[in-house]
């Protein structure tokens, strides 16, 4: 079974431009978390999604966004890019039970290899 | 608030020898711990997990014990390879996934 995938692996982007990133999960995995790592924060929670709906969201400004598609596939978007928003964004997918369910449950989340975006 | 965080930045070992990678944690509400092993270039790889409900979890070369009395998490690797060079990180999840992970430590196998 493939792995979990994004694209693209690097980019290049400058000041106040805004950027698209995909992911695509474990073939039959329903939820899709997004994860910012940086060398000073460490690995940060932004959001997760679940049936094409936003189920959890981390602290992050709204120039950050995600959606998800039927197909579980998920975008997110960095709009006006900041220096500071550099990073190792990581998605990572679960097979995900009904929300609500999650109180005990070892829902394991699998990561991509991530996307390296230097903002210029 | 919420912290997960780790005793060493960087663990050094003999190839052969067990390590020991510690985590400790504040929230003891959390009822699901996972220790996930990065290398350079790469994302997150899941290791081992443990619930609330569970002291020690054992898997291939690998131990997870789970101390809520201190809230303390550790990791075990028996007969380190230069392969287990890594950085290891411990997260935590209390409902739903998302996932607060700790600094990480910073392992490095010596030949």
């Amino acid at each position: 079974k493939a792995g979990v995938t994004q694209t693209p692996r690097y980019l290049i982007k400058t000041r106040g431009q805004q950027v698209t990133l995909s992911c695509s999960p474990i073939s039959g995995h329903r939820s899709v978390s997004w994860y910012q790592q940086t060398p000073g924060q460490g690995l940060q929670f932004l959001f997760e999604y679940f049936s094409e709906t936003q189920r959890n969201k981390g602290n992050f400004p709204g120039r950050f966004s995600g959606r998800q598609f039927s197909n579980s596939r998920s975008e997110m978007n960095v709009s006006t890019l900041e220096l500071g928003d550099s990073a190792l964004y990581l998605c990572a997918s679960s097979l995900a039970r009904q929300a609500g369910s999650g109180r005990g449950a070892t829902d394991t989340q699998y990561f991509g290899p991530g996307t390296r975006l230097t903002v210029l | 608030g919420e912290n997960v965080g780790l005793h060493l930045p960087t663990l050094s070992v003999q190839e052969g020898d067990n390590s020991i990678i510690n985590c400790a944690y504040s929230n003891s509400a959390s009822d699901y711990f996972i220790w996930y092993k990065q290398e350079s270039g790469k994302g997150p790889q899941f290791i081992i997990d443990i619930r609330s409900n569970m002291d020690k979890r054992q898997g291939q070369r690998v131990t997870v014990l789970l101390n809520k009395t201190v809230k303390h998490l550790s990791l075990q690797i028996a007969a380190t390879q230069p392969g287990d060079s890594a950085v290891y990180f411990c997260a935590e999840k209390r409902g739903g996934n998302k996932l607060t992970f700790g600094t990480g430590t910073q392992l490095k196998v010596e030949l």
